[in-house]
């Protein structure tokens, strides 16, 4: 099956640094990306699709400016949480389709637990 | 806003015995999915159903959809202690659309 592979795993950092997370479809083109953020015990909530070559569409109340998105290959998009603050401390997860496989069904990365100081 | 909205919120069962879960969603869809999710991992596909399917099966998995109730069931048979996670549906609605995931079940099978 299509993999996807997202790092860093585990990110711990200081109040107003930025953190980049990448997201690598490792078998297969990716035009589309998605972004997830998940909170504990919680579903998935879809804060971005980022497109390769073109700007990411946000989900409405994500800030554009706050989480940047780069999709500038077909393999590789990345999420930049800029500043961050104790409430950007989330779990992070990325997702494509395969448009081998019918582009139905996503493949999801390992995903990013965040934790900012 | 979320779509699909699963229940049970938590299950807890014994090895050897059966799971099920239900999904309720809002609006017409193409197909549904279900999703599996190991605690601080990522989610894995399960199996998907179209709308014009009303039941599915894949190993110890059988997924029912009812297009008129707008709901959908998850049944795992002979559970096992490693099918302990969390359990989402998710909703496609034109069949490439981004996918709108329910709260989830979590199911804890005791050995």
């Amino acid at each position: 099956g299509a993999v996807v592979s997202q790092h860093p795993s585990r990110v711990i950092c200081k109040s107003g640094t930025s953190v980049k997370i990448e997201c690598r479809s490792l078998d297969f083109q990716a035009t589309t990306m998605f972004w997830y953020r998940q909170f504990p015990k919680q579903s998935l909530m879809l804060m971005a699709t980022s497109n390769e070559g073109s700007k990411a569409t946000y989900e409405q109340g994500v800030e554009k400016d706050k989480f940047l998105i780069n999709h500038a290959s077909l393999t590789l998009s990345t999420l930049t949480v800029t500043s961050a603050h104790p409430e950007d401390s989330s779990f992070y997860i990325c997702s494509a389709r395969d448009p081998g496989q019918n582009n139905e069904k996503l493949f999801f990365g390992s995903g990013t637990q965040l934790s900012v100081l | 806003s979320q779509q699909g909205e699963e229940d049970p919120q938590a299950l807890s069962i014994q090895e050897g015995e059966n799971a099920t879960m239900n999904c309720s969603y809002k609006t017409s869809i193409n197909n549904l999915q279900w999703y599996r999710q190991n605690s601080g991992r990522g989610l894995v596909h399960l199996i998907l159903i179209r709308s014009n399917e009303r039941e599915k099966h894949s190993g110890r998995l059988r997924v029912t959809l009812d297009t008129s109730k707008k709901s959908s069931s998850l049944l795992i048979t002979a559970s096992r202690a490693a099918d302990t996670a969390s359990y989402f549906c998710a909703t496609d609605a034109t069949g490439y659309s981004t996918l709108t995931f329910g709260k989830g079940t979590m199911l804890l099978v005791s050995p």
